[in-house]
């Protein structure tokens, strides 16, 4: 149980193309997401947290303009980048919270690897 | 904000045991965690302990936690090639109603035979 599927896997876009990204939580309904960035051999960097129903909040430094999230459904959140430019290519990693008592586990997702050309 | 610490690189032979250390600021930390992540993969949650916990132990790993020096552990034992990967320490907020993670900056560990 507790698997997060990420969509695509990988992905190549041009400058100035919009790329979505999908996070779905499998088995389990999730009312948080939260979405990661990862630079190579560095830390995730939290971009922001996404509430079904309700506006993402975004981590400072983050614009909210550039990265659009929707978390419209208990199992579904997606990621937006618009206007891609090479320096957002990234690897971007989404984690679901199972909102069950007791359990509030964050299950990560395999990640998507998006380049920008 | 908070910060986590994590030493970036340990080497280990394959059948030894592997420690790998982490050092958190936050003394209001509620839930600290160890993820693996291999090559081109996402997070895999291994193991996790309450703050109040001292020692966690799930077959070959075991979780050492000293509050007083803010200081958590994780021992592979019998390391196996299959181990190799990154690891990371993140510890979750008591204050934080969402569950946000803050993650070390990872150890890599590389199995040698």
């Amino acid at each position: 149980g507790a698997v997060v599927s990420q969509h695509p896997s990988w992905v190549i876009c041009k400058s100035g193309t919009s790329v979505k990204i999908e996070c779905r939580s499998l088995d389990f309904q999730a009312t948080t997401m939260f979405w990661y960035r990862q630079f190579p051999k560095q830390s995730l960097m939290l971009m922001a947290t996404s509430n079904e129903g309700s506006k993402a909040t975004y981590e400072q430094g983050v614009e909210k303009d550039k990265f659009l999230i929707n978390h419209a459904s208990l199992t579904l959140s997606t990621l937006t980048v618009t206007s891609a430019h090479p320096e957002d290519s990234s690897f971007y990693i989404c984690s679901a919270r199972d909102q069950r008592p007791i359990v509030y586990e964050q299950y990560f997702g395999p990640g998507t690897r998006l380049t920008v050309t | 904000g908070e910060d986590v610490e994590q030493s970036l690189f340990l080497s280990v032979r394959e059948g030894d045991s592997s420690v790998i250390n982490c050092t958190y600021t936050d003394s209001s930390s509620t839930y600290l965690y160890w993820y693996k992540q291999e090559p081109g993969a996402g997070l895999q949650l291994l193991t996790y302990i309450f703050s109040n916990m001292d020692m966690k132990q799930d077959q070959r790993l075991t979780v050492l936690l000293n509050k007083k020096d803010k200081h958590l552990s994780l021992r592979i034992a019998d390391t196996q090639t299959g181990d190799s990967a990154i690891y990371f320490c993140a510890e979750k907020e008591r204050g934080d109603s969402w569950g946000k993670l803050q993650f070390g900056a990872g150890t890599q560990v590389v199995v040698t035979p």
